[in-house]
């Protein structure tokens, strides 16, 4: 089966700890990115990747890291930077950088502080 | 930036019957594209259906269809013959064209309606 998948569903964070969030894709697409949810709210983009070893800021980058070593994976790292990491996140891939490719969604992963 | 706005927080609809979602946005863009996102409890993000803005014909897909008033920067979804199954959270969701520099592919999404099915 092709699609994305988030791991873990569940994650919790300690004061000061910094946690990967993992998100892989079997479906051979160039760009990736990834999202938060807050209650309430639309989705905010973090970083998004058109290409392997290239990635771009999004709107609230701040306090998180990634990597693009892979085409198929793209893990965020929420450091202990980001001082309020409870959320909802998402992960996204779509099949080409160049067009307006439609973007399909992982399953998610919420983040909780203890 | 792009704005995209909902502004039914919530919404509720008789089973079979027919329900409109709105959603209005802001761009001094030429070239982009409209999207309608489907989270059910589950959470996972659900596309439902995507609107290219050169195209004046509106997109349907079955029983979802949409409502494309460029000039209006107005874009809503008719949910024909609803179904408990499409009870979710739906968010519209605004992207720009290729080559339409910084912010090109990325999606800005609006806050959401929430909509119940009642049997």
């Amino acid at each position: 089966d092709g699609g994305i998948t988030q791991s873990p569903k569940y994650l919790f964070r300690k004061e000061g700890q910094n946690v990967t969030l993992s998100c892989e894709q079997n479906l051979n697409h160039d760009a990736m990115y990834w999202y938060r949810q807050d209650p309430g709210q639309g989705l905010r983009l973090i970083y998004y990747s058109q290409i392997v070893n290239d990635f771009q800021k999004g709107d609230i980058a701040e306090g998180y890291s990634v990597s693009r070593e892979k085409k198929e994976s793209f893990p965020l790292t929420v450091t202990s930077a980001q001082k309020n990491p409870t959320a909802f996140y998402l992960c996204a891939s779509s099949p080409s950088s160049r067009l307006e490719e439609t973007q399909y969604f992982g399953p998610g992963t919420r983040l909780l502080v203890l | 930036a792009q704005t995209v706005t909902q502004s039914q927080p919530e919404m509720s609809v008789q089973e079979a019957e027919t329900v409109t979602l709105s959603c209005t946005y802001d761009t001094s863009e030429n070239n982009y594209y409209l999207f309608w996102y489907k989270q059910p409890p589950s959470r996972q993000m659900i596309l439902v259906i995507r609107q290219e803005a050169y195209k004046q014909q509106n997109a349907t897909e079955n029983r979802f269809s949409v409502n494309f008033q460029k000039a209006a920067k107005s874009f809503s979804l008719k949910i024909s013959d609803s179904q408990l199954g499409d009870t979710a959270m739906y968010f519209c969701a605004f992207m720009k064209g290729a080559y339409s520099g910084a912010g090109s592919y990325q999606l800005t999404f609006g806050k959401g309606t929430k909509l119940s099915v009642i049997p």
